[in-house]
This record gives structure tokens, C-alpha cells and sequence, in this order.
């Protein structure tokens, strides 16, 4: 099994609050991902990153940032929550000789109040 | 990056085999041909990956013909656990690719 975490699994929180989605992985994989997913919806890339300091934003448009410190953290953070955000956020993870496959992790669920 | 296409949903019964096509009829030299399966709050696993022809693994196969313009997915005596999501991806497998998640396909297993 792939041993890459994700912190909280679930999250409400009110209007305006800064949020910062935690994702780890021990694997020393030099690529990761963020994705946005709805219910019963596609995956959706918001962000991605190569390598420490490095990161780009995906191809859906998000509010988040993201930061590449240390190869196996990548947190996602919210400056100010609202409503529109309320959607799943998975993270993934994939080794330097290939991008594939990647390695999720179980999602953060977040509600905005 | 090739689009793929496959269909919204399908029913299977307890110990059938099923059969999921996806078409990707912009496929490049380079790319692979990639199966995720996506449980209800759970992130997707990554199944089986194939270039041509076909490949076998302990969960499912894949039939790919020789023209690479679409791929099939066989789930051999399918269980209720098997009720998920399935998502067809096309890109290669290094340097600094994105893949791109299309809306998958609805498996459900009924007793």
C-alpha cells in the first residue's frame, strides 16, 4: 500500500477562516499533486509540484496556494474559506522516472459554513 | 493530452465478467493507457497499465488493440466490492506529465 496521508479527513469550518489541508508521503516521491473533486464528479488538477520549490498551478483555476519545503510535504492552504470551497481535496504522489502511476491519498472533506 | 471516452455507468450481477471501454482516439506514441478504481470517499487505486496488446495482473486485465485507439477493461467475476468507479487515463508514463481524470464510469454490482 502507498503511504501517503492526508490531515483532516474531514473538516466544517466557518466563512473566512484560514485553512491549511496537511498531505505527507514517505515514499520520497519527487512529484505531487493536488486535486478538487466533487461528489459524483471528476478529478479535477489545482496543483502540482516537481521537486522542492517547485509549483504550478493546474488546469482547473483555485484560490488555494501550495508550498514544496520538504520533498514529502505539500500542504494546501485556504487564506480566507468560503462557501465555494466546500468539495473533496485529494492528494497524490508519483516517483521522478514516472509519472504514473500516482498514489492518493484518502481525501480531506471540506465544508464551509 | 489524448481525451478519453467511456461510458457514464454499468450494472453487472455477483461472478460476472465485465467489460469497460474507453476510447482515446488522439492516443500519442508515448502514451500509456492507465485504470484507477475510486471508492466513495476514498482516493483512486491505481489497477493496471498497459502500452499494447494485452496485460494481466492478479485484480483485472487489459485488452488494448493494435491501432491503441481504445483499451478495454476486464474485471473477471466481479464481487460487490467491485462497485466503484473506473477511470481510463492516457499520458506518458514520464517526465513531467498531468494526467486528466474524465468523469469515469459508475460500476454497480448487484447481488
Amino acid at each position: 500500500e502507498a503511504d501517503i496521508y492526508q490531515t483532516p479527513r474531514y473538516l466544517v469550518i466557518g466563512t473566512g477562516k484560514k485553512i491549511t489541508l496537511e498531505c505527507s508521503q514517505t515514499m520520497g516521491h519527487d512529484k505531487m499533486y493536488w486535486y478538487q473533486q466533487d461528489p459524483g464528479m471528476e478529478l479535477h488538477l489545482i496543483h502540482y509540484s516537481y521537486g522542492v520549490n517547485s509549483t504550478e498551478k493546474g488546469d482547473l483555476s483555485s484560490e488555494s496556494t501550495v508550498s514544496r519545503i520538504r520533498t514529502e510535504h505539500f500542504p494546501l492552504t485556504l487564506e480566507s474559506a468560503r462557501p465555494s470551497h466546500t468539495s473533496q481535496y485529494l492528494c497524490a504522489s508519483s516517483d521522478q522516472t514516472g509519472g504514473q502511476p500516482q498514489h492518493f491519498g484518502d481525501g480531506t472533506r471540506l465544508s464551509i459554513l | 493530452l489524448a481525451k478519453t471516452t467511456q461510458p457514464i455507468s454499468m450494472d453487472s450481477y455477483e461472478g460476472q465478467e465485465v467489460n469497460i471501454t474507453c476510447s482515446h482516439n488522439n492516443i500519442a506514441t508515448n502514451d500509456y493507457i492507465t485504470w484507477y478504481q475510486q471508492f466513495p470517499s476514498q482516493g483512486p487505486r491505481f489497477i493496471i497499465q498497459g502500452y499494447k496488446t494485452k496485460v494481466t495482473n492478479e485484480v483485472a486485465s487489459l485488452f488494448i488493440p493494435a491501432d491503441r485507439k481504445s483499451s478495454t477493461l476486464s474485471l473477471p467475476r466481479v464481487s460487490l466490492s467491485d462497485t466503484a468507479v473506473y477511470y481510463c487515463l492516457v499520458g506518458e508514463l514520464g517526465g513531467y506529465n498531468k494526467l486528466i481524470f474524465g468523469a469515469g464510469t459508475r460500476l454497480a454490482v448487484h447481488p
